[in-house]
């Protein structure tokens, strides 16, 4: 696979601040990009999405950011509620080419209330 | 309503005694995946399927098969489950989102534990 799992880093907030995940993908070819939120014991729930031809995408309080530059995407929680704890993944694709879908290292964020 | 189940969600096996996991999606998406996930790690592609083409990862071991018989339904087989086995098995299916975009709904999972 393009990514190598490894054990999560982990970011604790104060609820109602704002939250701020990281993630570096690997192949610089690829063309979509999605961020997941997985709570324990279930899978992986679409968040929101961005195509490369895009640097910055909003949805209902959450941004994402591309850095196409260093293959950085960052994902942004506003006022981040206690039911926003949960790991948080990255994948990556290349949309029309290929139907692989490669995670990067999820991010384990505990709200504090 | 679930648009993929996966069953059993949690199965216990023996080391070496072989294991099926199922898929089922109502979602009639034509490209279905499995994912291995271990404790505190990202998902892991196993291998996926466009219609009944089998794509399978180069690092993904030969104990681990799948079958497709229909659009609906996806088999992930283990042949002879080892301890580092032991993991939540992943099945996804790929559609379009409202911008035209790929978006991978996923089960909740099936989680294997290996005695």
């Amino acid at each position: 696979g393009e990514s190598v799992g490894l054990h999560l880093p982990t970011l604790s907030v104060q609820e109602g601040d704002n939250s701020i995940i990281n993630c570096a993908y690997s192949n610089s070819a690829s063309d979509y990009f999605i961020w997941y939120k997985q709570e324990s014991g279930k899978g992986p729930q679409f968040i929101i999405d961005i195509r490369s031809n895009m640097d910055k995408r909003q949805g209902q309080r959450v941004t994402v950011l591309l850095n196409k530059t260093v293959k950085h995407l960052s994902l942004q929680i506003a006022a981040t509620q206690p039911g926003d704890s949960a790991v948080y993944f990255c994948a990556e694709t290349l949309m029309n080419t290929g139907n692989q879908f490669y995670f990067g290292t999820g991010t384990s964020l505990t709200v504090i209330p | 309503d679930a648009m993929v189940i996966q069953n059993p969600r949690y199965q216990v096996t023996q080391f070496g005694k072989p294991v099926t996991l199922s898929c089922s999606q109502t979602l009639n998406h034509n490209v279905m995946y499995w994912y291995q996930q271990k404790s505190s790690q990202a998902p892991k592609l196993l291998f996926h399927y466009y219609d009944k083409d089998f794509n399978n990862e180069a690092d993904t071991p030969d104990n681990f098969q799948s079958r497709r018989p229909n659009t609906s339904f996806c088999f992930l087989d283990i042949r002879s489950p080892g301890l580092g086995d032991a993991a939540m098995y992943l099945c996804a299916t790929r559609g379009r989102g409202v911008a035209g975009a790929n978006v991978l709904t996923f089960g909740a999972g099936s989680r294997l534990t290996v005695l």
